[in-house]
């Protein structure tokens, strides 16, 4: 069974201040993505990597900025954190294109 | 651009009754299309996916899809529904032979009394 773990779980963080989300895969896997969940919106894509010191943007890449220093991890930073920012964001990954994707637990974040 | 549409916010049924969860896509070319389940108070599990060949594809926990070319839609079926089915339900495209760009539909709620 893949695993992917992120931390922190929950976080509040001051708005204007900087959270640094972290993901961590032991399967060896490629690729992998960092999304956002709210309400009303569904999952939308933030970054995304496919190889290590590599990152793609994905559909809402405004405010985040990605880090894959290594095939395992692959962080996501929020240098000035903004009250919109407040979700539950999402770290995946997977072997390759067309496989399935493997998620975290996610990680509750609240700006204040 | 590629883009995923799940029309139906919530949808409630009966259990046993038959269930369809619609999903359509835009994209201009062969898609992979992914149905995923999240349970309430957790992360998203894989459930089936389409990447070529048989039109109809089947599933973990009963659940089967069918893609339709025609109409761009892939929409995820089950019968009869349980009420441990009751979650919220995502679809989700790659656009074929990219550099695995997975786009996700804003999900449907699933409510099965029983």
């Amino acid at each position: 069974e893949a695993a992917v773990t992120q931390s922190p779980r929950s976080k509040v963080a001051v708005t204007g201040g900087k959270v640094t989300l972290s993901c961590h895969q032991t399967n060896n896997h490629d690729y992998m993505y960092w999304y956002r969940q709210d309400t009303g919106h569904g999952l939308r894509l933030i970054h995304y990597s496919y190889v290590a010191d590599s990152t793609e943007k994905g559909d809402i890449p405004d405010g985040y900025k990605a880090s894959r220093p290594s095939q395992e991890n692959f962080s996501l930073i929020l240098e000035l954190a903004s009250l919109s920012q407040t979700a539950v964001y999402f770290c995946a990954s997977r072997q390759f294109s067309g496989n399935t994707l493997y998620f975290g637990e996610g990680s509750r974040l609240i700006v204040v | 651009a590629q883009s995923v549409d799940q029309p139906d916010a919530h949808v409630t049924l009966s259990e046993g009754a038959s269930l369809e969860l619609r999903c359509s896509y835009s994209y201009s070319a062969a898609p992979y299309l992914f149905w995923y389940v999240q349970y309430p108070g957790q992360s998203l599990q894989f459930l089936l996916k389409y990447i070529t060949g048989d039109t109809v594809v089947k599933g973990t926990k009963g659940f089967e899809a069918e893609f339709r070319k025609s109409n761009s839609s892939f929409n995820l079926k089950k019968s009869p529904a349980h009420w441990s089915d009751s979650a919220k339900y995502f679809c989700a495209l790659e656009a074929g032979g990219s550099n695995a760009k997975l786009t996700f539909g804003k999900g449907t709620k699933l409510s099965v009394k029983s």
